[in-house]
């Protein structure tokens, strides 16, 4: 099976523009979650979608959202950038909901200028 | 909710020494322990897991144990390469079956 994936692999904005990163589990998955990382946080829970129903949502502001579709597939939206937001974000998809193996693609390596 | 607690934060090791990365957790209600290995410009990938009704598992080099009375688990690298120079990640799932990461560990193996 392929594995995670997203896209863009990077990308550069300025404060103030909106991004939209999208991320395709794994065949079969139907729960996605997302993260960011960065030197100083480590790694912070931003939400998790399953079955196109947000069920999980961290500790971030408004500014961040997401949805999924009815493929799995998901997308994360950062309005209104910041440049705290500079970050690596990463997804991950897993089978359901239950205590099951993560399994994290590449990242989008997010600069905010 | 859950806390996981990693140590420690780097870790030095000669090439073909021993290497242990040590977790704890607070929420008895977590049975699965997850260890995910990140290189640099890559995302993190699981090298071993283990579950609750396990004590100890093994993949080559690689070794996890757990003790759940104590709630804690830890990862034993046995002859470490160079190519085990990373950031490695233990977690550990809390409510609402959110998997909760420890902070890290930068392991780095010299030659």
């Amino acid at each position: 099976k392929a594995g995670v994936t997203q896209t863009p692999r990077y990308l550069i904005k300025t404060r103030g523009q909106q991004v939209t990163l999208s991320c395709s589990p794994i065949s079969g998955h139907r729960s996605v979650s997302w993260y960011q990382q960065t030197p100083g946080q480590g790694l912070q829970f931003l939400f998790e979608y399953f079955s196109e129903t947000q069920r999980n949502k961290g500790n971030f502001p408004g500014r961040f959202s997401g949805r999924q579709f009815s493929n799995s597939r998901s997308e994360m939206n950062v309005s209104t950038l910041e440049l705290g937001d500079s970050a690596l974000y990463l997804c991950a998809s897993r089978e359901g909901v239950g205590q099951e193996t993560q399994y994290f693609g590449p990242g989008t390596r997010l600069l905010v200028l | 909710g859950e806390n996981v607690e990693q140590h420690p934060s780097t870790l030095s090791v000669q090439e073909g020494d021993s290497a242990v990365i040590k977790c704890t957790y607070s929420d008895s209600a977590s049975n699965y322990f997850p260890w995910y290995k990140q290189e640099l410009g890559k995302g993190p990938q699981l090298i071993i897991d283990i579950r609750s009704n396990v004590g100890e598992k093994k993949d080559q080099r690689i070794a996890v144990t757990l003790n759940k009375t104590a709630k804690h688990f830890s990862l034993h690298i046995t002859e470490t390469q160079p190519e085990d120079s990373a950031v490695y990640f233990c977690a550990a799932y809390g409510g609402f079956q959110k998997l909760v990461f420890g902070t890290g560990t930068r392991l780095l193996v010299s030659p």
